[in-house]
């Protein structure tokens, strides 16, 4: 398995649609996770961070399930200003690095 | 506020050589990090620092150098420019924590070389 994987997309969805990315990891003993959105052409910023079980914030819900090694990102009622790619990550297999997936694309239409 | 920033934004350079990208960061961050990110590679880790003194091999080190001689800088050196390392640079920093901190992305860096 690779250190990190996520669902390839990109996703197509009209306005107001839930939608959900999935991404899995390799390391088995990784503690955190995150995802960061990243807009055509700028650097990644934090979209949130996952230490537990789970994390709610607003529209947007991360869930983590350990046994199977993935973690999800749920975004309700989307917006237009959603439109992004959405990257996973998660600590490398020797601890002292973040691995990132090569996105999921996300196109919210009116 | 804190912040890291980038320099130069863009650049363009001729094959063979010698360029170095600036990254300074000013959250007192111990972690630095030196990402490259190319389509149908997403971003792969090139080299990081634990502080001061610090240097680690990533992912794709080769061709690239660098040093850490304090806490808010790690510039990024190409010894020799080849257009496979065309690419948008991003440093990164992090407090400190074995991968569980997240990192604070500078604006990028996009480098073409010729």
């Amino acid at each position: 398995r690779k250190e990190v994987e996520q669902d390839p997309g990109p996703f197509n969805v009209p306005e107001g649609a839930t939608v959900a990315f999935n991404c899995t990891y390799s390391n088995s003993a990784s503690q955190s996770f995150f995802w960061y959105r990243q807009d055509c052409r700028k650097e990644p910023k934090l979209l949130m961070s996952v230490y537990s079980s789970g994390n709610e914030d607003g529209r947007f819900t991360a869930q983590l399930n350990r046994a199977s090694q993935y973690i999800s990102l749920l975004i309700r009622d989307s917006k237009l200003s959603d439109s992004a790619t959405y990257l996973c990550v998660v600590p490398s297999n020797s601890g002292y690095a973040l691995n990132f997936g090569k996105g999921t694309s996300l196109l919210v239409t009116p | 506020d804190a912040e890291i920033t980038q320099s130069p934004r863009h650049k363009i350079t001729e094959t063979g050589r010698q360029v170095t990208l600036a990254c300074h960061q000013t959250w007192n961050h111990n972690n630095m990090f030196w990402y490259r990110q190319d389509l149908g590679h997403g971003l792969r880790l090139i080299h990081y620092s634990y502080g001061v003194q610090d240097t680690n091999k990533g992912e794709v080190s080769d061709g690239y150098s660098v040093s850490r001689s304090n806490t808010e800088d790690l510039p990024l050196t190409l010894e020799s420019a080849a257009s496979s390392q065309t690419s948008v640079y991003f440093c990164a920093s992090s407090a400190p924590g074995q991968g569980n901190s997240p990192l604070h992305f500078g604006n990028g860096t996009r480098l073409t070389v010729t």
